[in-house]
Protein backbone atom coordinates (compact mmCIF):
# COMPACT_ATOMS: atom_id res chain seq x y z
CA UNK A 1 0.00 0.00 0.00
CA UNK A 2 1.11 3.33 -0.84
CA UNK A 3 1.75 5.91 2.54
CA UNK A 4 0.79 9.68 1.38
CA UNK A 5 2.60 12.07 4.03
CA UNK A 6 1.27 15.30 3.99
CA UNK A 7 2.91 18.96 5.33
CA UNK A 8 2.38 20.84 7.02
CA UNK A 9 -0.31 19.41 9.44
CA UNK A 10 -1.73 23.51 9.70
CA UNK A 11 -0.99 26.53 7.46
CA UNK A 12 -1.92 29.98 9.23
CA UNK A 13 -1.91 32.62 6.60
CA UNK A 14 -3.72 36.33 5.83
CA UNK A 15 -5.48 36.67 2.69
CA UNK A 16 -3.33 37.63 -0.92
CA UNK A 17 -0.76 35.30 0.21
CA UNK A 18 0.77 32.21 -1.40
CA UNK A 19 -0.33 28.60 0.26
CA UNK A 20 1.96 25.90 -0.70
CA UNK A 21 0.93 22.30 0.49
CA UNK A 22 3.26 19.19 0.16
CA UNK A 23 2.15 15.62 -0.77
CA UNK A 24 4.93 12.83 -0.57
CA UNK A 25 3.76 9.57 -1.66
CA UNK A 26 6.35 6.02 -0.45
CA UNK A 27 6.43 4.61 -4.24
CA UNK A 28 6.66 6.30 -7.35
CA UNK A 29 3.08 7.35 -9.05
CA UNK A 30 2.52 5.82 -11.63
CA UNK A 31 1.57 8.31 -14.57
CA UNK A 32 1.48 11.11 -11.99
CA UNK A 33 -1.53 9.59 -10.92
CA UNK A 34 -2.28 12.08 -7.85
CA UNK A 35 -5.76 14.14 -6.95
CA UNK A 36 -6.47 16.91 -4.68
CA UNK A 37 -9.17 17.62 -2.74
CA UNK A 38 -10.96 20.63 -0.89
CA UNK A 39 -12.92 20.07 2.53
CA UNK A 40 -15.02 22.43 4.09
CA UNK A 41 -16.42 21.94 7.41
CA UNK A 42 -19.80 20.05 7.29
CA UNK A 43 -19.43 19.20 3.65
CA UNK A 44 -17.98 16.20 1.35
CA UNK A 45 -14.89 16.85 -0.21
CA UNK A 46 -14.62 18.45 -3.77
CA UNK A 47 -11.91 17.84 -6.65
CA UNK A 48 -9.69 20.46 -7.23
CA UNK A 49 -6.98 18.58 -9.38
CA UNK A 50 -6.63 15.34 -10.97
CA UNK A 51 -3.02 13.98 -12.86
CA UNK A 52 -1.28 16.06 -10.34
CA UNK A 53 -1.82 19.19 -11.89
CA UNK A 54 -5.12 19.27 -14.19
CA UNK A 55 -7.69 21.33 -12.65
CA UNK A 56 -11.55 19.76 -12.09
CA UNK A 57 -14.04 21.86 -13.84
CA UNK A 58 -15.16 25.17 -12.17
CA UNK A 59 -11.90 25.15 -10.13
CA UNK A 60 -10.31 28.84 -10.14
CA UNK A 61 -6.82 29.02 -11.36
CA UNK A 62 -5.54 30.65 -8.46
CA UNK A 63 -5.28 26.85 -7.34
CA UNK A 64 -2.50 24.67 -9.59
CA UNK A 65 -0.77 21.32 -8.61
CA UNK A 66 2.82 20.25 -9.76
CA UNK A 67 5.02 17.82 -8.78
CA UNK A 68 5.86 14.27 -10.08
CA UNK A 69 7.49 11.15 -8.85
CA UNK A 70 7.03 11.04 -5.22
CA UNK A 71 6.50 14.71 -4.33
CA UNK A 72 4.26 16.54 -5.13
CA UNK A 73 1.99 20.38 -3.93
CA UNK A 74 -0.77 22.11 -4.09
CA UNK A 75 -0.18 25.88 -4.53
CA UNK A 76 -3.20 28.50 -3.39
CA UNK A 77 -2.14 32.02 -5.10
CA UNK A 78 -4.11 35.36 -3.72
CA UNK A 79 -5.96 33.50 -0.59
CA UNK A 80 -9.56 34.45 0.23
CA UNK A 81 -11.33 33.87 3.39
CA UNK A 82 -13.47 30.75 1.77
CA UNK A 83 -9.91 28.89 0.93
CA UNK A 84 -9.66 28.54 4.61
CA UNK A 85 -10.71 24.35 4.62
CA UNK A 86 -9.44 20.98 5.14
CA UNK A 87 -6.92 19.46 1.52
CA UNK A 88 -6.47 16.41 1.18
CA UNK A 89 -4.38 14.05 -1.54
CA UNK A 90 -5.06 11.09 -2.82
CA UNK A 91 -3.09 8.06 -5.13
CA UNK A 92 -4.68 6.57 -8.16
CA UNK A 93 -1.48 4.76 -9.39
CA UNK A 94 -1.80 2.04 -7.47
CA UNK A 95 -4.97 -0.77 -7.39
CA UNK A 96 -7.10 -1.76 -5.92
CA UNK A 97 -6.24 0.41 -2.68
CA UNK A 98 -6.64 3.69 -2.90
CA UNK A 99 -5.44 6.06 -0.25
CA UNK A 100 -5.40 9.41 0.71
CA UNK A 101 -2.88 11.92 2.45
CA UNK A 102 -3.55 12.57 6.34
CA UNK A 103 -4.64 16.51 5.32
CA UNK A 104 -3.23 20.05 5.78
CA UNK A 105 -5.94 22.25 7.36
CA UNK A 106 -5.38 26.06 5.64
CA UNK A 107 -6.35 28.49 8.14
CA UNK A 108 -7.10 32.64 7.23
CA UNK A 109 -6.02 34.75 9.67
CA UNK B 1 -25.58 17.73 -13.01
CA UNK B 2 -24.40 14.61 -10.82
CA UNK B 3 -26.56 13.61 -7.39
CA UNK B 4 -25.07 10.84 -5.08
CA UNK B 5 -27.73 10.73 -2.00
CA UNK B 6 -26.79 8.13 0.84
CA UNK B 7 -29.13 6.03 3.48
CA UNK B 8 -29.41 3.26 6.22
CA UNK B 9 -27.11 5.31 8.43
CA UNK B 10 -27.54 5.39 12.37
CA UNK B 11 -26.75 4.02 15.42
CA UNK B 12 -26.19 0.13 15.95
CA UNK B 13 -24.82 -1.93 18.52
CA UNK B 14 -21.31 -3.55 18.23
CA UNK B 15 -21.86 -6.69 16.04
CA UNK B 16 -24.48 -6.32 14.17
CA UNK B 17 -25.30 -5.20 10.84
CA UNK B 18 -26.24 -2.26 8.63
CA UNK B 19 -27.06 -1.71 4.91
CA UNK B 20 -26.38 1.69 3.25
CA UNK B 21 -27.58 2.53 -0.05
CA UNK B 22 -26.50 5.27 -2.61
CA UNK B 23 -29.04 6.52 -5.76
CA UNK B 24 -26.84 7.76 -7.87
CA UNK B 25 -28.54 10.36 -11.02
CA UNK B 26 -27.56 12.75 -13.88
CA UNK B 27 -25.21 10.97 -15.41
CA UNK B 28 -24.79 7.13 -16.99
CA UNK B 29 -24.15 4.81 -13.98
CA UNK B 30 -23.16 1.84 -15.55
CA UNK B 31 -20.08 3.26 -17.38
CA UNK B 32 -18.57 4.20 -14.15
CA UNK B 33 -16.49 2.44 -11.22
CA UNK B 34 -18.08 3.41 -7.42
CA UNK B 35 -16.51 3.87 -4.17
CA UNK B 36 -17.70 3.77 -0.91
CA UNK B 37 -15.30 6.24 1.27
CA UNK B 38 -15.68 6.92 5.26
CA UNK B 39 -14.30 9.78 7.49
CA UNK B 40 -14.41 9.39 11.43
CA UNK B 41 -15.67 12.29 12.98
CA UNK B 42 -12.71 14.84 12.87
CA UNK B 43 -10.47 12.53 11.57
CA UNK B 44 -8.82 12.48 7.59
CA UNK B 45 -10.52 9.86 4.48
CA UNK B 46 -10.34 6.50 4.07
CA UNK B 47 -11.52 4.54 1.29
CA UNK B 48 -13.35 1.58 2.10
CA UNK B 49 -14.49 -0.25 -1.09
CA UNK B 50 -14.91 0.13 -4.60
CA UNK B 51 -16.87 -1.66 -7.13
CA UNK B 52 -16.33 -2.05 -11.53
CA UNK B 53 -19.00 -0.54 -14.18
CA UNK B 54 -20.55 -4.22 -14.06
CA UNK B 55 -19.85 -5.83 -10.74
CA UNK B 56 -16.55 -7.83 -12.13
CA UNK B 57 -14.07 -6.32 -10.26
CA UNK B 58 -14.65 -5.59 -6.23
CA UNK B 59 -12.18 -4.76 -3.25
CA UNK B 60 -12.08 -3.75 -0.01
CA UNK B 61 -9.86 -2.09 2.84
CA UNK B 62 -8.33 -4.36 4.65
CA UNK B 63 -9.75 -2.98 7.46
CA UNK B 64 -13.41 -4.32 6.39
CA UNK B 65 -12.21 -7.02 4.10
CA UNK B 66 -14.39 -10.20 5.28
CA UNK B 67 -17.06 -7.93 6.89
CA UNK B 68 -18.26 -5.53 4.28
CA UNK B 69 -20.06 -6.32 0.56
CA UNK B 70 -20.44 -4.02 -1.90
CA UNK B 71 -22.68 -3.94 -5.51
CA UNK B 72 -24.72 -2.25 -7.23
CA UNK B 73 -27.65 -2.55 -8.93
CA UNK B 74 -27.17 -0.63 -12.28
CA UNK B 75 -31.22 -1.32 -13.41
CA UNK B 76 -31.73 0.90 -10.64
CA UNK B 77 -28.83 3.35 -10.50
CA UNK B 78 -27.65 2.04 -7.10
CA UNK B 79 -24.96 1.22 -4.74
CA UNK B 80 -24.93 -0.23 -1.94
CA UNK B 81 -22.22 -1.29 1.46
CA UNK B 82 -23.80 -3.93 3.29
CA UNK B 83 -21.58 -3.94 6.76
CA UNK B 84 -21.42 -7.03 8.64
CA UNK B 85 -20.01 -7.13 12.49
CA UNK B 86 -19.90 -3.83 12.91
CA UNK B 87 -17.10 -2.72 15.12
CA UNK B 88 -17.13 0.94 17.37
CA UNK B 89 -13.81 1.74 15.31
CA UNK B 90 -16.19 1.75 12.02
CA UNK B 91 -18.01 5.04 13.13
CA UNK B 92 -17.92 7.54 10.23
CA UNK B 93 -19.32 9.25 7.83
CA UNK B 94 -19.91 7.14 4.59
CA UNK B 95 -19.53 8.82 1.27
CA UNK B 96 -20.88 7.63 -1.70
CA UNK B 97 -18.27 8.52 -4.76
CA UNK B 98 -18.26 8.67 -8.29
CA UNK B 99 -15.26 7.20 -10.09
CA UNK B 100 -14.26 9.58 -12.63
CA UNK B 101 -13.62 6.24 -14.54
CA UNK B 102 -12.14 3.61 -13.25
CA UNK B 103 -10.58 3.54 -10.16
CA UNK B 104 -8.74 6.62 -10.71
CA UNK B 105 -9.77 10.00 -8.80
CA UNK B 106 -13.20 11.04 -7.41
CA UNK B 107 -14.99 13.40 -9.50
CA UNK B 108 -18.37 13.10 -7.48
CA UNK B 109 -19.39 13.08 -3.60
CA UNK B 110 -22.37 12.21 -1.83
CA UNK B 111 -22.98 14.23 1.43
CA UNK B 112 -22.83 11.29 3.64
CA UNK B 113 -24.30 9.42 5.84
CA UNK B 114 -23.26 9.02 9.75
CA UNK B 115 -22.89 5.66 10.81
CA UNK B 116 -22.59 5.16 14.46
CA UNK B 117 -21.20 2.02 16.38
CA UNK B 118 -21.61 2.09 20.29
CA UNK B 119 -23.22 0.26 22.80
Amino acid sequence: EIVLTQSPGTLSLSPGERATLSCRTSQSLTSNYLAWYQQKPGQAPRLLIYGASSRANGIPDRFSGSGSGTDFSLTINRLEPEDSAVYFCQQYGTSPALTFGGGTKVEIK
Amino acid sequence: EVQLVESGGGLVQPGRSLRLSCVASGFTFDEYAMHWVRQAPGKGLEWVSGINWNSGALSYADSVKGRFTISRDNGKQSLYLEMNSLREEDTAFYYCVKDSFSWHYFDSWGQGTLVTVSA
